[in-house]
């Protein structure tokens, strides 16, 4: 079945630190794969996406990641941090058989002054 | 493009009465799908709402406790019935494609 793992319930980093969310997904295809942001009390916003166009994807706030096909990877990164990056994020894989999204337990990001 | 207009936002309900939770999509769509997220954890599906047949179910979720409706393209609901205090959760409502995906804002229900 298809699944995404999250690596770490929770990353701090300090303000200015490079940020990076893990991502793994198992599929026997390739996916079409999701990272969202939810802030305190907010819905779902989209960051990024890949859909099998470039593998490096730009998404809002100056987050990106990288899809590595050799290690089923999907990792979200971010230079430097800001305290306003402070928020729960998941990453999610379009399940093709249902047409819904799966999505990982989520990592909280902390961000230190 | 889609938009999703879900309501209630939020709703605080008595144990042992239900809750429907309405999803109006601007446009007609042929997917429409219920998530749950408990306090502090992820998005679980619960089913998938079929237009003119019975909804899909994930495992763990069944018909008696989340009935849903999908009378046309463009609308759906789902009940959570006979609720509990561990039924406390956000509900979304969601539409797509392997591009693109919309969601309602929420309903954030706590159950006292």
């Amino acid at each position: 079945a298809q699944s995404v793992t999250q690596l770490g319930s929770h990353v701090s980093v300090s303000e200015g630190a490079l940020v990076l969310l893990r991502c793994n997904y198992s599929s026997s295809v390739p996916p079409y794969l999701f990272w969202y942001v939810q802030y305190p009390n907010q819905g779902l916003q989209l960051l990024l996406k890949y859909t099998s166009a470039a593998t490096l994807v730009k998404g809002i706030n100056g987050f990106e990641a990288e899809f590595k096909k050799s290690e089923t990877s999907f990792h979200l990164t971010k230079p430097s941090a800001h305290m306003s990056d402070a928020a729960e994020y998941f990453c999610a894989a379009y399940r093709r058989s249902q047409g819904n999204l799966i999505f990982g337990k989520g990592t909280k990001l902390s961000v230190k002054p | 493009s889609a938009v999703i207009s879900q309501k209630p936002s939020r709703d605080i309900c008595q144990r042992g009465t239900s809750l429907t939770i309405q999803c109006q999509v601007d446009s007609q769509v042929t997917m429409m799908f219920w998530y749950r997220q408990q306090p502090g954890q992820s998005l679980t599906l619960i089913a998938t709402a079929n237009q003119g047949s019975e909804a899909t179910y994930e495992s763990g979720f069944v018909i008696d406790k989340f009935p849903i409706s999908r009378p046309n393209l463009t609308f759906s609901t789902l009940t959570v019935s006979n609720m509990s205090p561990e039924d406390s959760s956000i509900y979304l409502c969601n539409t797509g494609s392997n591009t693109e995906a919309f969601f309602g804002q929420g309903t954030r229900l706590t159950v006292v």
